[in-house]
């Protein structure tokens, strides 16, 4: 069984365009995650929900819009793509959001935007 | 604010060699240390942590020490194999305690037979 899965798993669409990436864990956690991954395979946060509640909202555009309709789904909405957003995004999920727990990621989303 | 330095990658080795990544962190308070491992095409598995000063982490023969003294957490292993090429992450989570990762800039490692 696969403990966080996300579709799809490529992605390429027109600038401009709106797009869904989805993220579902079968673990129980509490908390889940979206990273972004550019081409240098820098990594960074973008936001992260606790049972449902926002705790990190980092300085993504607002055209980026995470939604978690429970606890096991974290969504991760995008308006109107730029060529800059093409990235791998990563859905991650930890038991709870603090300092010592494991997370755990999914295999990853390639968007490319042309 | 926080931040994590890996060194610069690639880093190639022969199969049985000795590896170390160098980490270094800077943080505000006391926070927790981990390597993560990202094999091709897939997302990243935790490798090992270490949550406080002096802690050594362990998994499938890799180590680091939190050494808070020199602010790192340098990896090793004492002979990798080529099922050990992939891509090595430091992170920290700091004291806000929200499960914010901070990575570093990732390092490649390949491994030759």
């Amino acid at each position: 069984d696969t403990a966080v899965s996300q579709t799809p798993k490529y992605l390429v669409t027109q600038m401009g365009n709106d797009k869904s990436i989805k993220c579902e864990q079968n673990l129980g956690h509490d908390t889940m995650y979206w990273y972004k991954q550019d081409s240098k395979k820098f990594l960074k946060i973008m936001f992260s929900y606790n049972n449902k509640e926002l705790i990190i909202n980092e300085t993504v555009p607002n055209r980026f819009s995470p939604k978690s309709p429970d606890k096991a789904h974290l969504n991760l909405h995008i308006n109107s793509l730029e060529l800059g957003d093409s990235a791998v995004y990563f859905c991650a999920s930890s038991r709870q959001g603090d300092a010592y727990n494991e997370q755990f990621f999914g295999p990853g989303t390639r968007l490319t935007v042309l | 604010g926080n931040s994590v330095t890996q060194m610069e990658g690639p880093v190639t080795l022969s199969e049985e060699a000795f590896l170390t990544i160098n980490c270094t962190y800077t943080a505000t308070g006391y926070p927790s240390l981990f390597w993560y491992v990202q094999y091709p095409g897939e997302g990243l598995q935790l490798l090992l942590k270490a949550t406080k000063a002096d802690d050594k982490g362990s998994n499938k023969g890799f180590e680091a020490t939190y050494r808070k003294e020199t602010t790192s957490f340098h990896l090793e292993k004492g002979s990798v194999q080529v099922s050990d090429s992939a891509v090595y992450f430091c992170a920290l989570s700091d004291s806000s305690n929200t499960g914010k990762l901070i990575f570093g800039q990732g390092t490649t490692l390949q491994v030759k037979p």
